[in-house]
């Protein structure tokens, strides 16, 4: 069975620092693995996936995540954090055992602080 | 491209009362269709998946008789709520899923928020 672990439900950043979303994975088979982001009271957006190919994902925003086999993990990344970044974020996965429905991470809350 | 309706965004019910919810792939198709299911600040939960023209499969410990789940249509999936009660208010998210896109990506709905008094 599939699982999704993200560490961190609260994560605070300064604006203009780093952000760092981390999340682990397990699957049986090979994964696809995804991003999204929610704002509040709305539905969920896209922000990365990863299917097959090129490890090192881009998305929209300026985010961007790694598919790390070796370690399980698909963290998330921006290099400089906006106002307008924090919302709740969920790691999913999903493969052909699941018949590629999503199981999503328990989501982490990011606050940018001024 | 790739939108996803959901209609209503929002409803307030009566307890013992039934609330049909619609999810529409706006501009493709979609021979599946999930429902989750999101209470407050908690992540979604996988309900159910929709086929269509099949029965749907759901996921263990949700009540088939209590969540009807139709897919008639390549671009249409309902969840209907039978006899509400106030647990079942909660955020219901759909989402369509892609085939002719790599990834068999999913694309979600925006939402139905359901209160039942």
């Amino acid at each position: 069975a599939q699982s999704v672990t993200q560490l961190g439900s609260h994560v605070s950043v300064s604006e203009g620092a780093l952000v760092l979303l981390r999340c682990n994975y397990s699957s049986s088979v090979p994964p696809y693995l995804f991003w999204y982001v929610q704002y509040p009271n709305q539905g969920l957006q896209l922000l990365l996936k990863y299917t097959t190919g090129a490890t090192l994902v881009k998305g929209i925003n300026g985010f961007e995540a790694e598919f790390k086999k070796s370690e399980t993990s698909f963290h998330l990344t921006k290099p400089s954090a906006h106002m307008s970044d924090a919302a709740e974020y969920f790691c999913a996965v999903s493969d052909r055992n699941s018949g590629y429905a999503l199981n999503f991470g328990k989501g982490t809350s990011l606050l940018v602080t001024p | 491209g790739a939108v996803v309706s959901q209609h209503p965004s929002r409803v307030i019910c009566k307890s013992g009362t039934s609330v049909k919810i619609e999810c529409r792939s706006l501009d493709f198709q979609a021979t599946t269709m999930f429902w989750y299911r999101q209470f407050p600040k908690q992540s979604l939960m996988l309900m159910a998946t929709s086929n269509e023209g099949s029965k749907a499969t759901y996921e263990q410990g949700v009540e088939k008789d209590k969540f009807l789940i139709n897919h008639a249509s390549l671009t249409l999936s309902t969840l209907t709520v039978t006899s509400a009660h106030p647990e079942d208010s909660s955020f219901y998210i759909c989402s369509a899923r892609d085939f002719s896109r790599v990834g068999n990506e999913q694309f979600f709905g925006p939402g139905t928020r359901l209160t039942v008094l």
